[in-house]
């Protein structure tokens, strides 16, 4: 099946850094959408975007859908402990990046 | 606001032995879905439905079941689990707008399956 190449697959980085993940694939998408789960709960949705090359932000997050319609990539700016948890992408209906599990130290 | 509602939230099973998970939502969504998650390999779609009383599989659909009899309920079974389907299960839905699946999926918060 397609994959979804997510890196990091893990981060630990200090409070008030910022972070950067990416998700690539080797086919087009025509939605790219970022979710975030934490322990014990379902992934909850952060960014959904739908145009290539659009850039979208929510709060102190802010996505790409890459150009190429093939990546895009979630920044969050300043950290704080409360992001702890694991962020996916998500390519469409089937496809899910395998996750970069973020720690965020005080 | 209960969305979408799993149970049990989780189970330990005796091989040979089957199992429905039951999922419901009360959004009104068209489309559902069953997912696993298993550590290192992300969420894979089992199966889905687009709309009440059609199903498909995702992309791993062996040894499961679904159905779809009406738009707010949507089980999953496992007619003889195996310990390889010891996971977590997600149900989701996702809304359409102006008659398009959006994509944007609204997530149970799991069904912990242990199978011996």
């Amino acid at each position: 099946g397609q994959q979804l190449n997510q890196s990091p697959q893990s981060m630990f980085i200090q409070e008030g850094e910022d972070v950067s993940m990416n998700c690539t694939s080797s086919s087009i998408f025509n939605t790219w959408l970022w979710y975030k789960q934490e322990p014990g709960e379902g992934p909850v949705l952060l960014i959904a975007l739908y145009k290539a090359g659009e850039l979208t932000s929510n709060g102190r997050l802010t996505a790409q859908f890459g150009i190429t319609r093939k990546d895009s990539f979630l920044n969050i700016s300043a950290s704080i402990p409360s992001d702890v948890g694991i962020y996916f992408c998500h390519g469409n209906q089937f496809y899910f990046g395998t996750g970069t599990s973020l720690t965020v130290i005080p | 606001t209960a969305g979408i509602t799993q149970a049990p939230t989780s189970q330990i099973l005796a091989a040979g032995r089957s199992m429905t998970l039951r999922c419901t939502q009360d959004m009104r969504h068209n489309a559902m879905y069953w997912y696993r998650q298993d550590l290192g390999l992300g969420l894979r779609l089992i199966h889905y439905s687009n709309t009440a009383g059609t199903t498909g599989k995702g992309e791993v659909p062996d040894g499961y079941s679904v159905s779809r009899a009406n738009t707010d309920d949507f089980p999953l079974t496992l007619a003889s689990a195996v310990p390889s389907q010891t996971s977590v299960y997600f149900c989701a839905s996702s809304r359409t707008s102006g008659g398009t699946n959006t994509g944007e999926l609204f997530f149970g918060e799991g069904s912990r399956l242990t199978v011996l």
